[in-house]
C-alpha cells in the first residue's frame, strides 16, 4: 500500500541554522500538508500546498518558514533560522480529492 | 476560530471491554470529520465521515457523525492491548487545513 515517507527521521540542529525536511507524498495525491506536533501538544496545521502554490497557512507558517515542490515527487519544508521552539515533531501529509489525509512517520527536529 | 474538544482524556480498560470516545467540534464551512489511531508517530487513517447517521465500521470499530449537535463517537468492542494509542479527532473546513483535538489516550490492560 502506498504510504508518505519523510526523511530524516530525526534532525538535530543548532539555533540560527536552516533546516529542510523531506517529504514523498503518495503519487496520485494532489494536495499536501505540513502539521506539527510539540511534546504533549495538539497536531498544529502548518501550511497546505495545492497546483503548485500554498493554498491555505496558519499564523505559525511565518516569513521563517517556506515550502517547496522541487520536482514531481519530493515536497519539502525548510525553516531558514530555527529557534528552541521550533522543536518538534513535523508531520507531512497528502490526500486526493474528497479523501482523507495520510500522514507520513514524521521527523523530529530537535533544536538546541 | 475552529475547535474540537475530545472526551475523556485518558481511559484505562481490560481486554474485552468496549470504550467510547467523543468528539465534539465547532467549524466554520465543515467538510468532513476523521479519526486517527496514534500509536508511536504518525497519526494512521482510521475512519472519515461526512453524513449524519450513516455507522462507518471496520473490524471492531465503528464512529457515526451527528452533524446537528456537532459531534462523533469512535466505538471499539472487545478491546484488546494492541488497541492501546491515543485516538485523534480532526475536522476538516472547507479550505484545506484539518483542526485536530488533543485526543484521547487509551490504555488497555490485559
Amino acid at each position: 500500500e502506498p504510504e508518505v515517507t519523510q526523511t530524516p527521521s530525526h534532525q538535530v540542529t543548532q539555533m540560527g541554522q536552516e533546516v529542510i525536511l523531506r517529504c514523498v507524498p503518495i503519487s496520485n495525491h494532489l494536495y499536501f500538508y505540513w502539521y506539527r506536533q510539540i511534546l504533549g501538544q495538539k497536531v498544529e496545521f502548518l501550511v497546505s500546498f495545492y497546483n503548485n502554490e500554498i493554498s491555505e497557512k496558519s499564523e505559525i507558517f511565518d516569513d521563517q518558514f517556506s515550502v517547496e515542490r522541487p520536482d514531481g515527487s519530493n515536497f519539502t519544508l525548510k525553516i531558514r533560522s530555527t529557534k528552541l521552539e521550533d522543536s518538534a515533531m513535523y508531520f507531512c501529509a497528502s490526500r486526493r480529492t474528497g479523501e482523507a489525509e495520510y500522514f507520513g512517520p514524521g521527523t523530529r527536529l530537535t533544536v538546541t | 476560530e475552529d475547535k474540537v474538544v475530545q472526551s475523556p482524556l485518558s481511559l484505562v480498560v481490560h481486554e474485552g471491554d468496549t470504550v467510547t470516545l467523543n468528539c465534539s467540534y465547532e467549524v466554520t464551512n465543515f467538510r468532513s470529520l476523521l479519526w486517527y489511531k496514534q500509536e508511536k508517530k504518525a497519526p494512521t487513517f482510521l475512519f472519515m465521515l461526512t453524513s449524519s447517521g450513516i455507522e462507518k465500521k471496520s473490524g471492531r470499530l465503528s464512529s457515526i457523525l451527528d452533524k446537528k449537535e456537532l459531534f462523533s463517537i469512535l466505538n471499539i468492542t472487545a478491546t484488546q492491548t494492541g488497541d492501546s494509542a491515543i485516538y485523534l479527532c480532526a475536522v476538516g473546513a472547507a479550505g484545506n487545513k484539518l483542526t485536530f483535538g488533543g485526543g484521547t489516550r487509551v490504555l488497555v490492560k490485559p
